[in-house]
Formats: C-alpha cells, sequence, structure tokens
C-alpha cells in the first residue's frame, strides 16, 4: 500500500543554518504530497502542498518539489528561525475526495539561537 | 481563522472502561476524520465520515471503536472498552467540500490507559 518514509529526527540547528528534511513515498497513481507543521500545543497545519509532478509548494520560505523519478517530496529552508522549532509531517493523499491522508513519523526540529 | 477545536485535551482512564472524545469540525466543512499517533510512531488514519455515515476505516479501527455525530456540529470517537495501547495523541480533522486535499486539524487529546 501507500506509505510516507521522512528521516529520523530530532534535527538541531543554530539561527539561520539550511534545513533539509528528506521524505520519500511509495504510491500506485498520481498523489499530491503534501508537508503539515505541528507547533507545541497546537494542532497539524498545513505548511505547503504540491499536486503533480515537478511543481514547487512553497510557504514562510519552505519549499518542496515534488520528483516523480526519484519519489520524493524533500522538505528545504535556506535560513531557519527559532520559530520554526516544531515538528514536521510529510504526507499523501491518493487524490480521491474524502480519502485518508497517509502522513509519515514526523520529524522533530529545534533551533537554538 | 475557523478552527477545529478537540476536548478534553487530555483524558486518563482505567483500562477497560469507555471514553468519548469530543471534536468540533469547522462549520461549513462536510469530511470528518480521526486520527491517532502513538509516542514515536507514525500518524495513523482511523476512520473517515461523510454524509452521516464512515466512508472509510482502517484496520485499527475495530468493533471497539465508533464515531458519531450526534447533532449539527458534534463529531465523536468512541473506545467501548480501553486497553493499554490504546494511548495515544488522538487527532480530529474536518476538511470541506473539496475532500482530503486539505484538511484541517485540532490540537488533539492526549489519551492514557492505565
Amino acid at each position: 500500500g501507500d506509505s510516507v518514509t521522512q528521516m529520523e529526527g530530532p534535527v538541531t540547528l543554530s539561527e539561520e543554518a539550511f534545513l533539509t528534511i528528506n521524505c520519500t513515498y511509495t504510491a500506485t497513481g498520481y498523489p499530491s504530497l503534501f508537508w503539515y507543521v505541528q507547533y507545541p500545543g497546537e494542532g497539524l497545519q498545513l505548511l505547503l502542498k504540491a499536486t503533480k509532478a515537478d511543481d514547487k509548494g512553497s510557504n514562510k520560505g519552505f519549499e518542496a518539489t515534488y520528483r516523480k523519478e526519484t519519489t520524493s517530496f524533500h522538505l528545504e529552508k535556506g535560513s531557519v528561525q527559532v520559530s520554526d522549532s516544531a515538528v514536521y509531517f510529510c504526507a499523501l493523499s491518493p487524490n480521491q475526495a474524502g480519502t485518508a491522508l497517509i502522513f509519515g513519523k514526523g520529524t522533530t526540529l529545534s533551533v537554538s539561537s | 481563522e475557523p478552527e477545529v477545536t478537540q476536548t478534553p485535551s487530555h483524558q486518563v482512564t482505567q483500562m477497560g472502561q469507555e471514553v468519548i472524545l469530543r471534536c468540533v469540525p469547522i462549520s461549513n466543512h462536510l469530511y470528518f476524520y480521526w486520527y491517532r499517533q502513538i509516542l514515536g510512531q507514525k500518524v495513523e488514519f482511523l476512520v473517515s465520515f461523510y454524509n452521516n455515515e464512515i466512508s472509510e476505516k482502517s484496520e485499527i479501527f475495530d468493533d471497539q471503536f465508533s464515531v458519531e455525530r450526534p447533532d449539527g456540529s458534534n463529531f465523536t470517537l468512541k473506545i467501548r472498552s480501553t486497553k493499554l495501547e490504546d494511548s495515544a495523541m488522538y487527532f480530529c480533522a474536518s476538511s470541506g467540500p473539496d475532500g482530503g486535499e486539505k484538511l484541517f486539524f485540532g490540537s488533539g487529546t492526549q489519551l492514557s490507559v492505565l
């Protein structure tokens, strides 16, 4: 079945460092791909998404490109801030209304000043 | 911005007891979901609900689980007889007419079964 694999955390960075969180997926068909973020004490929030191959999702300085050839959707940010400290979840949707999202385990990012 | 509300934020119960986790989805949303995350593991899908019936459920969602939309605003998850392995963070989510493309999640209920 469809699945998502994320790099294990935690990831610890200094402010202004470059961030990459790896995500690969296995899916039949043509899924949409997402990154969700969970800040402490809050629910998961959609960070960005891409719906087809070569699409780039971006938001708040974060980017991820849907790479069909490598089945990847790595999350990147050029310069992280302390406020980016959170848990990041990669997810896919098989693209049918109401169908469940499939999540990875989540990667904890901790940014220090 | 509208949000999904879950209560309580923490629930402690004894093994074998029934628990009801409550959620108020965003008011004009049509699809409702429950997910859970056992500590250190993936966020797992439990069930989706549309048009007053279950539209999809996972293997986890066995006869011990049930969902209900008792009125126009609440969406509940009931666990009939809790087990130790039911201890997890339970997330409610809802989405609009587009379905699963964008889910809005609540902040979760941490269930601890002793």
